[in-house]
């Protein structure tokens, strides 16, 4: 069984600051999803990464695929209230997705 | 507006008691999918529906039942609950549901509490 390891697993920070959030895993991936999911709603995908070592940007947010395509990373510059959320990884398998534990995120005004 | 509507929003329900959730989607996808969200626990799928057929049980107590009448609305069907299955329930879709690349379009889901 694949399993998808999030950390941290909570994080509050201050407006303004930077983080970045990890998603591990022990197999290799062939694609990988990462979505927030703000309170009271539904995820919704932020990106898709695909090719080993793979750098995706979203205004403040920077997406990597690690080179050996077993882990991946999301770093935000100058968190904003707005990015308050759960971050979850996906893995892609042939048939469904393989969410991870998440990583919930506060940003204090 | 995500394309994907589940209702009831909230539900509060008895051990004893026959509900069922629902779940319409407008944004014209083949595949249908049901999950659990509990706290401190990874979104867990339970069932697949392509094209109207289920392809995926994930070991789902009886007590769930899903039934899918079209490609557009997705039930799932509720019966002598226990404690344990109060969660977030998410419906989600997408264009076709062996694609394992393909974005999922979530609901903002279903809050069960079991008394």
């Amino acid at each position: 069984t694949q399993l998808l390891e999030q950390s941290p697993q909570f994080l509050s920070i201050q407006e303004g600051e930077n983080l970045t959030v990890y998603c591990n895993s022990s197999s290799v991936f062939s694609s990988l999803q990462w979505y927030r999911q703000e309170p009271g709603e539904g995820p919704v995908l932020l990106v898709t990464v695909v090719t080993g070592g793979e750098v995706k940007k979203l205004k403040r947010l920077t997406f990597q695929f690690g080179d050996a395509r077993k882990d991946s990373s999301l770093h935000i510059t100058a968190a904003q209230p707005g990015d308050t959320g759960l971050y979850l990884c996906a893995l892609a398998t042939t048939n469904k997705l393989i969410f991870g534990t998440g990583t919930l995120l506060a940003v204090q005004p | 507006e995500t394309g994907v509507t589940q209702t009831p929003r909230h539900l509060v329900m008895g051990m004893t008691n026959k509900k069922s959730l629902k779940c319409e989607q407008h944004l014209g996808h083949n595949a249908m999918y049901w999950y659990k969200q509990s706290a401190k626990k990874p979104l867990e799928l339970m069932f697949v529906y392509n094209f109207k057929e289920q392809t995926e049980n994930n070991s789902v107590p009886s007590r769930f039942s899903p039934e899918c009448p079209n490609s557009s609305h997705l039930f799932l069907h509720l019966h002598t609950l226990q404690p344990e299955d109060s969660a977030l329930y998410l419906c989600a879709s997408s264009q076709e549901a062996f694609r394992g690349n393909q974005p999922q379009h979530f609901g903002d889901g279903t809050r069960l509490s079991i008394l």
